[in-house]
């Protein structure tokens, strides 16, 4: 149940584009369309912002976007605004059980 | 409104045990899957335990598994934790959550720290 793989830091400026990625197995993130994003900012519960790859709950703006290919999963923030600024996991679904990814903590510059 | 309220952390020592609560509102709660999720201070998400909505099928980190035992009431509309054997390392935020196809709805989360 090791967890998934995220880059501990990225970066970007108001307006610009951002992708956070989130490396699995086959055994999780590359054998189940299952993986779900989530975003916490300091002291607070994670949010939901994309759940089954790519799906976007009601209420989470569109600039934030899913998708997956192979083991590795990527979360797309485009249109950068300074509340992004939070730490995103990923999570997915691994048959018996769920993993986490390590997080990423996104400053906006 | 769907809510979840945890409860029932605290100080503990190494060794003892602690019964969380999370009590829940606004949704047919034995319609769903629910999770217990912690997170270190300063630390990452972890998954811990899942049931499902009737309480047949349970799942457990291997962290936590022979130590923790994750339970429902659905009559009550409120999902345990019963946490045995406490470590220093289970220190934690420990959230619950309600799972429809990815995790919708998240408790404030009530902060266990074992220590003596």
């Amino acid at each position: 149940q090791s967890a998934l793989t995220q880059p501990r830091s990225v970066s970007g400026s108001p307006g610009q584009s951002v992708s956070i990625s989130c490396t699995g197995t086959s055994s999780d993130v590359g054998g189940y369309n299952y993986v779900s994003w989530y975003q916490q900012h300091t002291g607070k519960a994670p949010k939901l912002m994309i759940y089954d790859v790519s799906e976007r709950p009601s209420g989470v703006p569109d600039r934030f976007s899913g998708s997956k290919s192979g083991n590795t999963a990527s979360l797309t923030i485009s249109g950068l605004q300074a509340e992004d600024e939070a730490d995103y996991y990923c999570c997915s679904y691994a048959g018996s059980h769920m993993v986490f990814g390590e997080g990423t903590k996104l400053t906006v510059l | 409104e769907v809510q979840l309220v945890e409860s029932g952390g605290g100080l503990v020592q190494p060794g003892g045990s602690l019964r969380l609560s999370c009590a829940t509102s606004g949704l047919t709660f034995s319609n769903y899957r629910m999770h217990w999720v912690r997170q270190a201070p300063g630390k990452g998400l972890v998954w811990v335990s899942w049931i499902n909505g009737d309480g047949t099928n349970i799942n457990y980190a291997d962290s936590v598994k022979g130590r923790f035992t994750i339970s429902r009431d659905n009559a009550k509309n409120t999902l345990y934790l019963q946490m045995n054997s406490l470590r220093a390392e289970d220190t934690a935020m420990y959230y619950c959550a309600r799972d429809t196809a990815g995790l919708h709805y998240w408790g404030q989360g009530t902060l266990v720290t074992v220590s003596s």
